[in-house]
C-alpha cells in the first residue's frame, strides 16, 4: 500500500510567488495533517482535516496561508504570497481511527525554498 | 513554557551503550505519548507509543510514562550506529488528535 505522497518534493520560488504543495493520504485514512519543519521551531502543526473538514487552524500563521481538503484523497497547502521566512519543509501525514490510534503516517515532505 | 521539552542534546553514547531521552509535558491532561526518530532528511516514523504509566517494551526500545510527574523517557538498549537519528516526543490532548512535538534529541552512536 502507498504511503502518503506529497509534490513537489522540492520547489524554489522568488519571494511574491505563489506555492501551491499537494498531499494524497494514505487510503481509508480520515485525518489529515499538515506540519512545517525548521530549525529554529521545530515540528508545528499548521491544520488538521476530519472527514475532509478543517478542524483546527490555528497553527496556520498568517492570512497568506490556506489549506483546502476538496476529497478524501487529496489536500493542498497554499502560500501567497510567499515570503523568505516560509522556507521549511513542509510535512503532511495522515491518520485513522483503526489500528494504532492516533498513529500519523508522514509523507516525506516538501522542501521549500523562498528567495 | 513549551507544551512538549526535551533534554537538550546532541547526545553521543558508545555502540552497546544505552541511550536515555527524557521528555516533559506541560498538559496535565494529555493522554497519548508518542516517539518519533527521524534521520536527516527524512521525515518522522512512529517508533514507540505509550499510553498508561509504567513501562512499554518493544525490541530495544522501551518507553517509560509517569502522568503524575507528567514525564515519559525513551530508553534504546544495544545502541547501534543506525539508531543515529534526532528523537522527537509527541503528546496529545485529551480528546484530541493533534500531535505536539518537542523540538527533538539528536542522538550519534560511535562505533
Amino acid at each position: 500500500d502507498a504511503g502518503v505522497i506529497q509534490s513537489p518534493r522540492h520547489e524554489v520560488t522568488e519571494m511574491g510567488q505563489e506555492v501551491t504543495l499537494r498531499c494524497k493520504p494514505i487510503s481509508g485514512h480520515d485525518y489529515l495533517f499538515w506540519y512545517r519543519q525548521t530549525m529554529m521551531r521545530g515540528l508545528e502543526l499548521l491544520i488538521y482535516f476530519n472527514n475532509n473538514v478543517p478542524i483546527d487552524d490555528s497553527g496556520m500563521p498568517e492570512d497568506r496561508f490556506s489549506a483546502k481538503m476538496p476529497n478524501a484523497s487529496f489536500s493542498t497547502l497554499k502560500i501567497q504570497p510567499s515570503e523568505p521566512r516560509d522556507s521549511a519543509v513542509y510535512f503532511c501525514a495522515s491518520s485513522s481511527d483503526r489500528g494504532v490510534k492516533y498513529e500519523q503516517y508522514f509523507g516525506p515532505g516538501t522542501r521549500l525554498t523562498v528567495t | 513554557q513549551k507544551e512538549v521539552e526535551q533534554n537538550s542534546g546532541p547526545l553521543s553514547v558508545p555502540e552497546g551503550a544505552i541511550a536515555s531521552l527524557n521528555c516533559t509535558y506541560s498538559d496535565r491532561g494529555s493522554q497519548s505519548f508518542f516517539w518519533y526518530r527521524q534521520y536527516s532528511g527524512k521525515s518522522p516514523e512512529l517508533i514507540m507509543f505509550i499510553y498508561s504509566n509504567g513501562d512499554k517494551e518493544d525490541g530495544r526500545f522501551t518507553a517509560q510514562l509517569n502522568k503524575a510527574s507528567q514525564y515519559v523517557s525513551l530508553l534504546i538498549r544495544d545502541s547501534q550506529p543506525s539508531d543515529s537519528a534526532t528523537y522527537l516526543c509527541a503528546v496529545t490532548p485529551l480528546g484530541d488528535y493533534k500531535l505536539s512535538f518537542g523540538a527533538g534529541t539528536t542522538v550519534t552512536v560511535r562505533a
